[in-house]
């Protein structure tokens, strides 16, 4: 079955340090992996995504993610966190070898306080 | 463009009472999606539309239909609110050949 683990329910950090949410999944196929954000009352914007390629994947606001195959992780990361990243964090994955393409098992969801 | 757009943006039901939640987008994309977040669970999905014309259950289904009336729109439908229905639900559309889903701001209802 696939699954999606954000083992932190929150994360604090300093501004101007660096920043990790992490996340583990598990899939029966290639992994297809996303990162998305809520910020309060909003819906969920898309940060980056991982499909093939390169490990290291850039998105958006100066977040990147590490695809880690024989840990099964795709961590976010960000050099220099700034408070206005404080916000929901979403670990998604999609099995990228069935034809159940529509469905996303997401993560329960990582709070990010950037303190400053 | 307004993107994706939900109403009622909040909604209080009384147990047993029925309501639908509507959705659209204008971004001409093909699937559109339910889902319904609770705290410390994520995102679960609750019936999705790869095109128009079809649709098909998700993760959570039960006590939920669905009507995609056109591409634009895709309806979320409670005909018995029960108290274990209260959630946040949101919708998200998806263009063919992509991955991002985009999603719209939520209807926070609570079904007492």
């Amino acid at each position: 079955a696939q699954s999606v683990a954000q083992p932190e329910d929150q994360v604090n950090v300093a501004e101007g340090n660096p920043l990790t949410v992490k996340c583990t999944y598990s899939v029966s196929g290639n992994p297809y992996l996303f990162w998305y954000v809520q910020y309060p009352n909003r819906g969920l914007q898309f940060l980056l995504k991982y499909i093939t390629g390169d490990n290291l994947v850039k998105g958006s606001y100066g977040f990147e993610a590490e695809f880690n195959k024989s840990q099964t992780s795709f961590h976010l990361k960000k050099p220099s966190a700034l408070v206005s990243d404080s916000a929901l964090y979403f670990c998604a994955v999609r099995d990228g070898d069935t034809d159940r393409n529509y469905q996303l098992i997401w993560g329960a969801g990582t709070k990010l306080i950037i303190k400053p | 463009n307004a993107g994706v757009t939900q109403t009622p943006k909040f909604q209080v039901l009384k147990t047993g009472q029925s309501m639908t939640l509507q959705c659209a987008q204008d971004m001409n994309h093909n699937s559109m999606y339910w889902y319904r977040q609770d705290p410390g669970m994520g995102l679960r999905l609750i019936y999705y539309s790869a095109s128009e014309g079809t649709t098909d259950k998700g993760e959570v289904p039960n006590g939920y239909n669905v009507s995609r009336l056109n591409k634009r729109e895709f309806s979320l439908r409670l005909e018995s609110a029960a108290p274990s229905q209260t959630s946040v639900y949101f919708c998200a559309s998806k263009k063919a050949g992509s991955y991002e889903q985009y999603f719209g701001p939520g209807t926070r209802l609570t079904v007492t």
